[in-house]
Order: C-alpha cells, then structure tokens, then sequence
C-alpha cells in the first residue's frame, strides 16, 4: 500500500527548533517530487518546501533561511528540519508525494499525502 | 512567482446543482501544470484534476477541469452530499495554492 506517515510535530517555544518526519512506504521518495506542506489554524493550503528526485530543494520564502528539507534514501523517509520558529509557523504540516514526468512535461500533481502532524510553536 | 487567486471564496449550494469554482494564474500557466484538490474538515486533501483537465484515479465523472492560460475552471456538474468541502488549486513550478473556495450547503 502506498502511504505517508508523518510524526516529529509538537508543542515548541519560539526561536526553537524541530524535525519532522515523514517516512513512506509503497513507493520510492527518491524517486519522486516530495513536498512539505502546511495549513495553520483555519487557514488555506502554503507549500513550505520540495525535494526534487535528483536533489535540488525549493522553499517557500515565510521558511528560507530557517527550513531545510532533507531525505535519507536508505530509511525511504522525508524530513523538514525547522530552525528559528516562530508563532506563524504553528500548523499542521502535510508531507505529499508529487509526481512529474519531464519526457511528457506533465504534472500529475500530488497524488499521495500523510495525515499530517501538528506543530505548536508557543511559549 | 506566480500567484493563483480563487473565486469566490464561498460558494452556497443546494445538493443536485451545479458548481463552477475558478482559479486565475498571475502569469500565464501551462495547463500541463494545473492541479486542483479537495479538502474536508480534519483531512488531508485528495487530488482531483491534474494537467487542468485530467481527473485523478477513482475521480467521479461529475468533476471536470478546463481552461488554459491564466483562467482555469473546476467544475461539479451535480453536487452530491459529499462534495460540499474546500478546493484548491496548485500550480507547479512555484508550488503555490490559490487561498482556496468553501462550498457549502445552502
């Protein structure tokens, strides 16, 4: 079965630090486009971060300087390590399998995500 | 970076009708790399449409998307119960959401 499951979120005093997660299975992370993606409190959809198959990372600039996403191919797991948090940070956080053919320039979007976890930065 | 805004922000519904939810790209937009998805309340979003127009695996019929350029559309053709929910589309490249559109039960 393809999943994603998340763990690492919790509750941190600004200016901490924190690892998140995401180990999957079913499917190759190496192999894939893999993203962060959160939604604080009521709020709408933010792309954080993404991992490309061949390495290359983007970021969101709320998290640059701050995040950086990771991924260790022999555990097939994705990780956001979190720097510098801050009271704008806290959401829940969605790791999301996306998937992109360069040979047919098709976007098949992000087709796989874990049920997420939550991330409180308070003091 | 291109910025995708939805419209409207609420959409109010009755079961059975028809529901056409927009997303506008601040740039134009290879519709190859429109993606739109669905949220409930405490679950995680479940893709829709890729490429603008193809539904993603066990889709039901009655979503569609369409357009190209800067305008893309998702549309419901007849709103089941289980449809009223939050949608959004995404583009990639720049990775961004649009800020989303609630349909509700009139």
């Amino acid at each position: 079965e393809v999943q994603l499951v998340e763990s690492g979120g919790g509750l941190i005093q600004p200016g901490g630090s924190l690892r998140l997660s995401c180990a999957a299975s079913g499917f190759t992370v190496s192999s894939n486009y893999m993203s962060w993606v959160r939604q604080a409190p009521g709020k709408g959809l933010e792309w954080v971060s993404v991992i490309y198959s061949g390495g290359s990372t983007y970021y969101a600039d709320s998290v640059k300087g701050r995040f950086t996403i990771s991924r260790d191919n022999s555990k097939n797991t994705l990780y956001l390590q979190m720097n510098s948090l801050r009271a704008e940070d806290t959401a829940v956080y969605y790791c999301a399998r996306g998937r992109y053919f360069d040979s047919i320039d098709i976007y098949y979007g992000m087709d796989v995500w874990g049920q997420g976890t939550t991330v409180t930065v308070s003091s | 970076e291109i910025v995708l805004t939805q419209s409207p922000g609420t959409l109010s519904l009755s079961p059975g009708e028809r529901a056409t939810l927009s997303c506008r790209a601040s740039q134009s937009v290879s519709s190859s790399y429109l993606a739109w998805y669905q949220q409930k309340p405490g679950q995680a979003p479940r893709l829709l449409i890729y490429g603008a127009s193809s539904r993603a695996t066990g889709i039901p019929d009655r979503f569609s998307g369409s357009g190209s350029g800067t305008d893309f559309t998702l549309t419901i053709s007849r709103l089941e119960p289980e449809d009223f929910a939050v949608y959004y589309c995404q583009q990639y490249g720049s990775w961004t959401f649009g800020q989303g559109t609630k349909v509700e039960i009139k």
